[in-house]
């Protein structure tokens, strides 16, 4: 099955520093790619998604690049600020038959003020 | 506004009881989900029903009962569970096509005595 590696595991930001978190994952076969945020007892919210037939995707602060020959999918997070503080999930899935998601381990983003 | 409405948002009980969570959603989504998050860790798919047949099963142990009645309908129910039941139990749809995002509802925090 698919399996999605996630790194760093926690990062720490000065606001207005940019973040990167970064996934690899293993099923050549998976072609959709989410990245999710999820604050202190609330659900996992989409914040961006990328598909395979595309290699980079921009909105407002937040991007995703994709590089499907090397397996590896980026987030990337421009002027940071303290709101961004959160969880953040990649996932990968397939798009025929198992759609489920596989996720990441997950990036706890802190960014000081 | 979360669009996937989950209820109870907290659940208390014993492991001789029997109880249900249930998820709804609105947006005419075919495919519904419902996962499994602990503390600190991603969410851990559990089942996974396209078009009201289960059509994903995570190897979960029998006293997790999943049931779709209708196409805006999900419920879990759940009898004699393990103290290490306890965790955050998510609830997600999607559009049942490639590529597609996943929305959570908010979860039912379930704590098992």
């Amino acid at each position: 099955g698919e399996n999605v590696e996630q790194h760093p595991s926690t990062l720490s930001v000065q606001e207005g520093d940019s973040a990167v978190i970064k996934c690899t994952y293993s099923d050549s076969a998976s072609n959709y790619f989410p990245w999710y945020k999820q604050e202190l007892g609330k659900r996992p919210q989409l914040i961006i998604d990328i598909r395979s037939n595309v290699g980079e995707k921009k909105d407002q602060r937040i991007a995703v690049t994709l590089n499907k020959t090397a397996k590896h999918f980026s987030l990337h997070i421009t002027e940071t600020q303290p709101e961004d503080s959160a969880v953040y999930f990649c996932a990968a899935s397939m798009g025929t038959g198992r759609r489920a998601l596989t996720f990441g381990s997950g990036t706890r983003l802190q960014v000081q003020p | 506004d979360t669009e996937v409405t989950q209820t109870p948002k907290h659940l208390v009980m014993g492991m001789t009881n029997k109880k249900s969570l249930k998820c709804e959603q609105h947006m005419g989504h075919r495919a519904m989900y419902w996962y499994k998050q602990k503390a600190k860790k991603p969410p851990e798919l559990m089942f996974v029903y396209s078009y009201e047949k289960l059509s994903i099963n995570e190897s979960v142990p029998s006293r997790f009962s999943p049931e779709c009645p209708n196409s805006s309908l999900l419920n879990l129910h759940l009898h004699a569970l393990q103290p290490e039941d306890s965790a955050l139990y998510l609830c997600a749809s999607s559009q049942e096509r490639y590529g597609q995002p996943q929305h959570f509802g908010d979860g039912t925090r379930l704590s098992i005595l």
